[in-house]
């Protein structure tokens, strides 16, 4: 059955340092993974997506790692600031997981200032 | 570009009742939708992936028969909680993903909250 964790439920950083959540997958080789960004009461939105033979995707202060031989994903935002304050899901897709999206417990971001 | 809209937002019903809740995808054609459920603190459970012109497929220990999908047209799905109970109280969620791009992202609607009593 699918399983898709992500590190600790909640995780609290300083304004301006890095934040880094995990996505650990078991049971699965996904030809891609996806992260979004859910703020409360809101649906998820799309921030990034690495293929399975990318090792690292950026976009402006966010990047991801993808290892498929640890079967885990990194996602870093740097100069982390108040507004990044959200839950981060992690979502896998592709072939072996048919044409459905599974999503990760998420994790529960706060950037204090 | 890539809006999903979900209507209604928000709801209240009484128990026995039937409630519908729309997902339209404004500005671009969707053969797949998806809806989930999300109770609160938690993550996106998939109920059930909806299929323009045929039958949904729903997740194992979904009542198909008690959420019923239904997808018309390449813009529309609609998600219907037949004779809801008070368990049935939730955030459902709808997403679509734009027909014929591979590796298309999902677009997400801003849910619907549901409270039975």
């Amino acid at each position: 059955s699918q399983k898709i964790e992500q590190n600790s439920e909640a995780l609290n950083i300083q304004e301006g340092k890095t934040a880094t959540l995990t996505c650990n997958y078991t049971n699965y080789s996904p030809a891609y993974l996806q992260w979004y960004r859910q703020d409360p009461g809101r649906g998820p939105v799309f921030l990034l997506l690495i293929r399975e033979n990318e090792k690292e995707k950026r976009k402006e202060r966010l990047k991801v790692t993808f290892d498929t031989t640890l079967k885990q994903s990194l996602f870093h935002i740097t100069a982390s600031q108040p507004a990044d304050s959200a839950t981060y899901l992690c979502a896998l897709d592709g072939p072996n997981t048919g044409n459905q999206f599974y999503f990760g417990t998420g994790t529960s971001l706060t950037v204090i200032p | 570009g890539a809006v999903v809209s979900q209507h209604p937002s928000w709801v209240i019903c009484k128990s026995g009742t039937s409630v519908k809740i729309e997902c339209r995808s404004l500005d671009f054609q969707a053969t797949t939708m998806f809806w989930y459920r999300q109770f609160p603190k938690q993550s996106l459970m998939l109920m059930a992936t909806s299929n323009e012109g045929s039958k949904a497929t729903y997740e194992q220990g979904v009542e198909k028969d008690k959420f019923l999908i239904n997808h018309a047209s390449l813009t529309l799905s609609t998600l219907t909680v037949t004779s809801a109970h008070p368990e049935d109280s939730s955030f459902y969620i709808c997403s679509a993903r734009r027909t014929g791009v591979y590796n298309s992202p999902l677009h997400f609607g801003n849910g619907t909250r549901l409270t039975v009593t």
